[in-house]
């Protein structure tokens, strides 16, 4: 649903490791999600997409997860970099005749080298 | 580079002030949406264009209003600034308005209420 608060959960991963985030959405109506990476000083940078009628879509080192039962999105990252430091927000668009967004309120990754 | 540009990338004003923030979309791309993200609220969608046309409006305050232009960039204007304004103005731009379209965002402008 729409971000709310701002009090970022962080995860703290060793350079190497496969990451996952998680993410809860709100709307069971939601057709298509969007994950987002943000590093300081940058806009949201589009990661990978998937639409309500998979429950998995796989990217360069990173794979999401769909799980409309229980409304859950996951961004597994493999084998994390110190470049993936950043900001991860899930969007998710309802299905209505806009392409409006509501977004997460964000989880931080922070590699240790 | 996500192709979407914004200017200024910082700016620095009074309260009571008006300021007028630019986005350029990606080539090619249509529709411009505006969003705010502060420290305490997170992403939120302001507002949303397709092809000079306002097509879809979220928490847009009164004071603030947008427009999009022939050569499809846009602007955010801000008016009787208050320190609550204090945030980023995100610009983000698709192909077309019509549903479940990657949104793809500028590196945003820093405003800062005094």
């Amino acid at each position: 649903g729409e971000s709310v608060g701002l009090h970022l959960p962080t995860l703290s991963v060793q350079e190497g490791d496969n990451s996952i985030i998680n993410c809860a959405y709100s709307n069971s109506a939601s057709d298509y999600f969007i994950w987002y990476k943000q590093e300081s000083g940058k806009g949201p940078q589009f990661i990978i997409d998937i639409r309500s009628n998979m429950d998995k879509r796989q990217g360069q080192r990173v794979t999401v997860l769909l799980n409309k039962t229980v409304k859950h999105l996951s961004l597994q990252i493999a084998a994390t970099q110190p470049g993936d430091s950043a900001v991860y927000f899930c969007a998710e668009n309802l299905d209505d005749n806009f392409n409006k967004f509501y977004f997460g309120s964000g989880t931080k990754l922070n590699v240790k080298p | 580079d996500s192709g979407v540009t914004q200017t200024p990338k910082h700016l620095i004003t009074a309260t009571g002030q008006r300021v007028t923030l630019r986005c350029s979309p990606r080539s090619g791309d249509l529709s411009v949406y505006w969003y705010q993200q502060s420290l305490d609220q997170g992403l939120q969608f302001l507002i949303q264009y397709y092809n000079g046309e306002e097509r879809a409006k979220g928490n847009i305050l009164e004071r603030f209003s947008a427009q999009q232009f022939p050569d499809l960039h846009s602007e955010l204007n801000l008016s009787s600034l208050e320190l609550g304004d204090s945030a980023l103005y995100f610009c983000a731009s698709s192909k077309q308005d019509s549903n479940n379209q990657p949104q793809h965002f500028g590196d945003g402008t820093r405003l800062s209420i005094l």
